[in-house]
């Protein structure tokens, strides 16, 4: 059984960039939830897919969007990047959505750094 | 709005010590509680998963337990190594949370040879 796997694992944009993070979601998962964590900080919910879905979001900008494919992987867009999108992006899975009351499986994460 | 809080921010101790880490939420109605390991610069690594219903899960040197009603739950971990020197964070997943977990900002620790 895999893991949670994320790409790139690390990454530099210049302000103003757009950027995908990729993520493959642990084998029978079939929900992936996005985090931004800033240094010292705990992890801040981006939003979340069910079923290819977005079933939430928290208080993200539209210029982060997301798509969940069939296979369940999933890919975090970001548009127009700024300084304070330097953050590692933690990518989570679970076997099922909120009430079900699964834990989540996190990635190794992607570290960007906007310049 | 949910809140999470965790004190102390930082723990050193000596190798071989019990040690308990804290952590407190605002609102009861959860469906659950994670705690996590985060080793600088990396992603998290599930410790323990305890469910509303639960008053406790262990694992190895680690029990964590839950008090809903006083919205409490701890991290006990038992002799201590330096191995377990790392970030611990707890997170709920809360009823009305829009599905999201709520982060605490972690208990970073230190374990001294």
């Amino acid at each position: 059984e895999t893991g949670v796997t994320q790409s790139p694992t690390h990454l530099i944009k210049t302000r103003g960039q757009q950027v995908t993070l990729r993520c493959s979601s642990q084998s029978g998962h079939n929900t992936v939830s996005w985090y931004q964590q800033a240094l010292g900080q705990g992890p801040q919910f981006i939003f979340q897919y069910y079923r290819e879905e977005e079933n939430g979001r928290g208080n993200f900008p539209p210029r982060f969007s997301g798509l969940q494919f069939p296979n369940y992987s999933s890919e975090l867009n970001v548009n127009a990047l700024e300084l304070d999108d330097s953050a590692l992006y933690l990518c989570a899975s679970s076997p099922g959505p909120q009430g079900e009351g699964y834990g989540y499986t996190f990635g190794s994460g992607t570290r960007l750094t906007v310049v | 709005k949910q809140e999470v809080t965790q004190i102390p921010a930082a723990l050193s101790v000596p190798e071989g010590e019990n040690l308990v880490l804290n952590c407190s939420f605002t609102d009861s109605a959860i469906y659950n509680l994670q705690w996590f390991r985060q080793d600088p610069g990396k992603g998290l690594t599930s410790l323990l998963l305890i469910q509303s219903s639960q008053r406790e899960q262990t694992s190895g040197r680690l029990n964590a337990s839950l008090d809903k009603s006083s919205g409490r739950s701890t991290l006990y971990i038992a002799a201590s190594q330096p191995g377990d020197s790392a970030t611990y964070l707890c997170a709920v997943r809360g009823m009305d949370s829009n599905y999201q977990l709520i982060w605490g900002a972690g208990t970073k620790l230190i374990i001294k040879p």
